[in-house]
């Protein structure tokens, strides 16, 4: 079945600390993958994605992302964290050119909150 | 350029009624597809619209149904609605067969 899972549903982390949300997927196709982040009672903003190639991608907002096949996982990494980063992370995983284009599947989310 | 709109921003129904939601694709997108987020919970796919027809569907009943204009934009009707319908609705907008989605700020609907 395809799933995404992110294990931890709320991380706190102080202002200039780094920040690492981890994210585990199950998808029997070769994956693309995609972190997207929701400010409250905001729609879904795109920070990165990965489709091919190097395996460490940069996105927006000095976040970046490391994708590691052996382990099916896409951990979002920043090294150091801003109060305006408290939010809510969805990793989310699709496919592109299948029969199943299009469909996104969404982990539950990880709240992150920042303290000053 | 406009990004991905929605109308209503929110919506309050009661159990039973019908309701009827609207998307706006971003300029030069042709596929609609609708998401389903009860708070606290990712999102879940409902379906897909391209080309006015509906390409692919999630797990939900034949209550939600909806429909594709030749404008691109689109619109998701759910009936008999349940108090389990209370959800944030999404939008999200991409060229057929890509990559990204991009998603507008949704729908808020309270039924009661």
């Amino acid at each position: 079945a395809q799933s995404v899972t992110q294990p931890d549903i709320h991380i706190t982390v102080s202002e200039g600390a780094s920040l690492e949300l981890r994210c585990n997927y199950s998808y029997g196709a070769t994956p693309y993958l995609f972190w997207y982040v929701q400010s409250p009672g905001q729609g879904l903003q795109l920070l990165l994605k990965y489709f091919s190639g190097d395996t460490l991608v940069q996105g927006i907002k000095g976040f970046e992302a490391e994708f590691k096949r052996s382990q099916s996982s896409f951990n979002l990494r920043k090294p150091s964290v801003h109060w305006s980063d408290a939010a809510e992370y969805f990793c989310a995983v699709g496919s592109v050119g299948s029969s199943n284009t299009g469909k996104l599947i969404f982990g539950q989310g990880t709240t992150l909150q920042v303290k000053p | 350029d406009a990004g991905v709109t929605q109308s209503p921003t929110h919506l309050i129904k009661t159990r039973g009624q019908q309701v009827t939601l609207r998307c706006s694709p971003k300029s030069g997108h042709d596929t609609v597809s609708w998401y389903q987020q009860a708070l606290g919970q990712g999102p879940q796919f409902i379906f897909q619209y391209y080309e006015e027809e509906e390409r692919q569907r999630g797990n939900f009943p034949d209550r939600f149904s909806g429909h594709q204009f030749p404008n691109y934009s689109s619109e998701l009707n759910v009936n008999a609605l349940l108090l389990g319908d209370s959800a944030l609705y999404l939008c999200a907008s991409s060229p057929w067969a890509t990559d990204t989605q991009y998603f507008g700020p949704g729908t808020r609907l309270t039924v009661l």
